[in-house]
């Protein structure tokens, strides 16, 4: 089955800790992405990578970090820094985007935060 | 700057009638549009696009119409069934440069179909 996996589904942890959340894709997919999602909004991009070893900040990406070494993960680091981390995070992958037109991305189920 | 809007926080329908959900945006570099469904604690799951080239797109029960210049697209729902209850997002991708790729997203409808 070709799909998203983000782990684990709710994450708790204290505050001033740094937290991972995980994201693979076995789509083969260049592209992956991360947002947050809150409360009455939608859905705000953190990071997204359009190939391996490159990455850029999306809207909001103050207090969060990411890396990819391989093609079917991107992990996301929350800090410390990160002023208002419990929300909701959502992982998506695309085809790479290099003309205008189809940008169908996929998303997984999506990782509770909270900090306490 | 809220570049796409959803203006209506929740739309109630009767099962079998139509729901309509409406989406504005304001850049006129966005040149692809997408609805996603989502159910709570889940991600999102596409429904349906429409390129900037066309004005209707239809899918089964589902239709997107696009009207470049008003900025405004909305998705039709034929008949609306208790399923749908869902919250629906409009989302938009912009075109030049680094900006393929990106989605921008609305805040989303919820839709309630009552039996």
């Amino acid at each position: 089955d070709g799909g998203i996996t983000q782990s684990p589904k709710y994450l708790f942890r204290k505050e001033g800790q740094n937290v991972t959340l995980s994201c693979e894709q076995n789509l083969n997919h260049d592209a992956m992405y991360w947002y947050r999602q809150d409360p009455g909004q939608g859905l705000r991009l953190i990071y997204y990578s359009q190939i391996v070893n490159d990455f850029q900040k999306g809207d909001i990406a103050e207090g969060y970090s990411v890396s990819r070494e391989k093609k079917e993960s991107f992990p996301l680091t929350v800090t410390s820094a990160q002023k208002n981390p419990t929300a909701f995070y959502l992982c998506a992958s695309s085809i790479r985007q290099l003309l205008a037109g189809r940008n169908e991305q996929f998303f997984g189920p999506g990782t509770r935060l909270t900090v306490l | 700057d809220q570049q796409v809007k959803q203006n209506s926080p929740s739309l109630s329908v009767q099962e079998g009638r139509i729901s309509i959900l409406n989406c504005d945006y304001t850049n006129s570099m966005f040149d692809y549009f997408l609805w996603y469904k989502k159910y709570p604690a889940e991600g999102p799951t596409f429904l349906i696009s429409i390129s900037s080239i066309k004005d209707k797109n239809e899918d089964g029960r589902f239709t997107v119409f696009l009207n470049k210049s008003a900025k405004h697209l909305s998705l039709h729902i034929v008949p609306s069934q208790p399923g749908d209850s869902a919250v629906y997002f409009c989302a938009a991708s912009g075109a030049g440069g680094t900006s393929y790729g990106k989605l921008t997203f609305g805040q989303g409808t919820i839709l309630t179909v009552h039996p």
